[in-house]
């Protein structure tokens, strides 16, 4: 089955700075790979998804990108901000209904 | 996006009792729905998947008898976590996928504390 790894595991980032958390997996039918937050307590909420026919993708301070070849894909936050400090998870999906799960990068924003 | 709820969002519970967690999709069919566990500071456990109007497909290792899933309708499972004890708190979240999107939808979690 899928095997999905994620580095690092915690990351402290000044306010401002940039913040990279990076995923690897072993399927090559993954196809589809969405990035989640999490806030303590609460539900871990989409906040940017990519397929596996794009490279990358961008919606404001948050972009993937995707190397199918190399089987990663990547996480960027940009002009980080205190909100948002969370946990944030990895996955892919190989099609059908299985999502592995990448262990989670805790992010710390330090203002 | 679409909403996925669940009740309760926080029990506690005597070693030994029974106790139900529904998930419901608020405002969408979902043909498929996930049941995970979450350990604090870790990432999430899937459990099993359920598929409306038939039975659970469960993870290897988690037993089906002691966390029984129904998926009676498009819109709401349940798990019971049956003669539950303490190495059974957690926290427990579902999540719901429709045939249309690709992305799965979780519910807020509920807390599971057992005495």
């Amino acid at each position: 089955g899928e095997n999905v790894e994620q580095h690092p595991s915690t990351l402290s980032v000044q306010e401002g700075d940039s913040a990279v958390i990076k995923c690897t997996y072993s399927d090559s039918a993954s196809n589809y790979f969405p990035w989640y937050k999490q806030e303590l307590g609460k539900r871990p909420q989409l906040i940017i998804d990519i397929r596996s026919n794009v490279g990358e993708k961008k919606d404001q301070r948050i972009a993937v990108t995707l190397n199918k070849t190399a089987k990663h894909f990547s996480l960027h936050i940009t002009e980080t901000q205190p909100e948002d400090s969370a946990v944030y998870f990895c996955a892919a999906n190989p099609g059908g209904n299985q999502f592995y799960f990448g262990t989670g990068t805790s992010l710390t924003v330090i203002p | 996006g679409a909403v996925v709820s669940q009740h309760p969002s926080w029990v506690i519970c005597k070693s030994g009792t029974s106790v139900k967690i529904e998930c419901r999709s608020l405002d969408f069919q979902a043909t498929t729905m996930f049941w995970y566990r979450q350990f604090p500071k870790q990432s999430l456990m899937l459990m099993a998947t359920s598929n409306e109007g038939s039975k659970a497909t469960y993870e290897q290792g988690v037993e089906k008898d002691k966390f029984l899933i129904n998926h009676a309708s498009l819109t709401l499972s349940t798990l019971t976590v049956t003669s539950a004890h303490p190495e059974d708190s957690s926290f427990y979240i579902c999540s719901a996928r429709t045939a249309s999107f690709g992305e799965q939808f979780f519910g807020p979690g509920t807390r599971l504390t057992v005495l």
